[in-house]
């Protein structure tokens, strides 16, 4: 069965510093990794994909993520914080090889402070 | 990307009512699914609607409670049925465009209060 995890319930970081948000997973056959963004009162946006490839996605907003297989992570990167960031962040995984269900994860409370 | 229109955006509804929630989206799309979202938490995929059939449940959900209609590829409901206060939660409609089962979209959801 898929499971995804996010190890931190909320990260706070001064606007101008890099972020980190951190996610691993686990899955029986090749994982398709997700990233989505939730403002408030809002549904989820889609921020970046791991399918296949370099190891390294670029997505929206100036936001990245690097897949290490080995360590069966996903995490999020962006170089510089803006308080608009601050939201909740959601990493999700659906197993490549079986159907189409996507896991989510707990979801991570982003605080930008300026 | 495909946009999908949800509604309503938010009710509030009385203990042992019903209320259906709507999702429309402008292009067919080959996956249609419902999500509950409760306060604080992560989604929990309710089901897969499927066109022209009975909707696939998970777990610890039933079609009594939440029957679900897709009757073409555009359109799906969901109702949450004899509602209790424990239903209190965001609703959120999710769909994979045809072809391109990548990655999901989401609606913008319905926030339901239950008194």
């Amino acid at each position: 069965a898929q499971s995804v995890a996010q190890p931190e319930d909320q990260v706070n970081v001064a606007e101008g510093n890099p972020l980190t948000v951190k996610c691993t997973y686990s899955v029986s056959g090749n994982p398709y990794l997700f990233w989505y963004v939730q403002y408030p009162n809002r549904g989820l946006q889609f921020l970046l994909k791991y399918i296949t490839g370099d190891n390294l996605v670029k997505g929206s907003y100036g936001f990245e993520a690097e897949f290490n297989k080995s360590q069966t992570s996903f995490h999020l990167k962006k170089p510089s914080a803006l308080v608009s960031d601050s939201a909740l962040y959601f990493c999700a995984v659906r197993d490549g090889g079986y159907g189409q269900n996507f896991v989510f994860g707990p979801g991570t409370r982003l605080s930008v402070l300026p | 990307s495909a946009v999908i229109s949800q509604k309503p955006s938010r009710d509030i509804c009385q203990r042992g009512t019903s209320l259906t929630i709507q999702c429309q989206v402008d292009s067919q799309v080959t996956m249609m699914f419902w999500y509950r979202q409760q306060p604080g938490q992560s989604l929990t995929l309710i089901a897969t609607a499927n066109q022209g059939s009975e909707a696939t449940y998970e777990s610890g959900f039933v079609i009594d409670k939440f029957p679900i209609s897709r009757p073409n590829l555009t359109f799906s409901t969901l109702t949450v049925s004899n509602m209790s206060p424990e239903d209190s939660s965001i609703y959120l409609c999710s769909v994979s465009r045809l072809g391109t089962n990548e990655k999901l979209f989401f609606g913008s959801g319905t926030q339901l209060s239950v008194l």
